[in-house]
């Protein structure tokens, strides 16, 4: 069984361009969750969404950033005209329906804001 | 070797000593907690998990202590490896499916 997939791996952006970050959640799983890290801290939560349903958004800065789940396809993580501020890990989770509590981590994509 | 959370976020550890990691939740009414274990360059991976009506639940090598009393939560290794090299967090589940990770403590061992 593959896991959870992101991509890229890596990302490099310069000020005021546009960032997509991709997450292919694990087999049979319905539920995404996005997390933000930056260095020596902890995960921060930021959203999280069923197939095309935002469930809880209240991590999500309020500007810039937008997440989706479509019914085909991965979840994205888009964050518009990035600024160094952004640059962190962002990791996506997935669960199954059945058991939503257990997140599987996806490896992360550093996003680096030049 | 124990560490205490955010007040001491670094661990070493000789090969072959148990180590406990501390971690101190903030909310009273979180019902489920979980350790992931983070290596350089990855994503967290599940250790175990446990339900606030436990006081104890035992992995392969690793068992997780819930006192609820203080908010308490601590993660055991036994004969901790090379392997075990990593940063730990704890995650507390909030409202919905919302998780708060602490900081993490990160574990180096000795060979």
């Amino acid at each position: 069984n593959a896991g959870v997939m992101q991509n890229p791996r890596h990302l490099v952006r310069r000020r005021g361009q546009e960032a997509r970050l991709r997450c292919s959640p694990m087999k049979g799983h319905s539920h995404v969750y996005w997390y933000r890290q930056l260095p020596e801290e902890g995960l921060k939560f930021m959203v999280y969404l069923q197939k095309e349903n935002i469930i809880d958004e209240s991590g999500m800065p309020k500007e810039r950033f937008s997440a989706e789940f479509p019914k085909e396809g991965p979840s994205i993580l888009r964050i518009q005209q990035v600024v160094r501020g952004d640059s962190a890990a962002y990791f996506c989770a997935s669960s199954p329906r059945s058991k939503q509590e257990t997140q599987y981590f996806g490896p992360g994509t550093r996003l680096l804001v030049l | 070797g124990e560490s205490v959370g955010l007040h001491l976020p670094t661990l070493s550890v000789q090969e072959g000593d148990n180590s406990i990691i501390n971690c101190a939740y903030s909310n009273s009414a979180s019902d489920y907690f979980i350790w992931y274990k983070q290596e350089s360059g990855k994503g967290p991976q599940f250790i175990i998990d446990i339900r606030s009506n436990m006081d104890k639940r035992q992995g392969q090598r690793v068992t997780v202590l819930l006192n609820k009393t203080v908010k308490h939560l601590s993660l055991q290794i036994a004969a901790t490896q090379p392997g075990d090299s990593a940063v730990y967090f704890c995650a507390e589940k909030l409202l919905g499916n919302q998780f708060y990770f602490g900081t993490g403590t990160s574990l180096t061992v000795i060979p």
